[in-house]
């Protein structure tokens, strides 16, 4: 049972645009989530987080919002960088249970 | 501060074989997540441990173990190795416990089952 949903295995996007990552989650009871991005080779690196308590969360060029109507969060690059091409993972937090992570999208971003 | 450390980085063995995976976490921080990355499965996580105690444990079947020192350093145990081991086997730490606290990764160890 996958309760952390990542649909879009990859994606692919012009450098200077926005890249738009998703990640669904099918557990209510889920107060906190995480994004994580992997470079080959290297360990994940936290990147930002929500609570569930809050709508939206912004770092620099890095924005996640969460819907949590729609069971839905998302991450926003703007303005993507070819730096930025990596594996990123979307987790999410249950107090006392563990981190559950997503199977990860591979973002491109083109020159 | 020095990053989380995994022992050895790559590692090759056969089936029926056992290995054990080190990994120290950063100074100071008191609980050490194990995680299972595979090709199409992303971060299948495999234990917690704090404070020398398990907290959590994920699906895996028990040849997969692992243990917790009083320095925090942990260790894991596969014995009877299975072709479908092969994986990147991954790290974490945190101050108290996973979750909400920011894991820090180390670089991973590369398990090769042949």
């Amino acid at each position: 049972d996958q309760q952390v949903k990542q649909n879009s295995p990859s994606l692919s996007v012009q450098e200077g645009r926005i890249s738009i990552l998703n990640c669904d989650y099918t557990n209510s009871m889920f107060d906190y989530f995480l994004w994580y991005k992997k470079y080959p080779a290297e360990g994940p690196t936290f990147l930002i987080s929500i609570s569930s308590i809050k709508d939206k969360n912004e770092d620099g060029r890095f924005t996640v919002f969460l819907n949590k109507s729609a069971k839905h969060l998302s991450l926003h690059i703007v303005p993507s960088q070819p730096g930025d091409s990596a594996v990123y993972f979307c987790a999410a937090f249950r107090s006392n249970y563990k981190l559950t992570f997503g199977k990860g999208t591979l973002l491109t971003v083109n020159p | 501060k020095a990053g989380v450390t995994q022992t050895p980085r790559y590692l090759i063995k056969t089936r029926g074989q056992q290995v054990t995976l080190s990994c120290s976490p950063i100074s100071g921080h008191r609980s050490v997540s194990w995680y299972q990355q595979t090709p199409g499965q992303g971060l299948q996580f495999l234990f917690e441990y704090f404070s020398e105690t398990q907290r959590n444990k994920g699906n895996f079947p028990g040849r997969f173990s692992g243990r917790q020192f009083s320095n925090s350093r942990s260790e894991m145990n596969v014995s009877t190795l299975e072709l479908g081991d092969s994986a990147l086997y991954l790290c974490a730490s945190s101050l108290v416990t996973s979750g909400n606290n920011e894991q820090f990764f180390g670089p991973g160890t590369r398990l090769t089952v042949l």
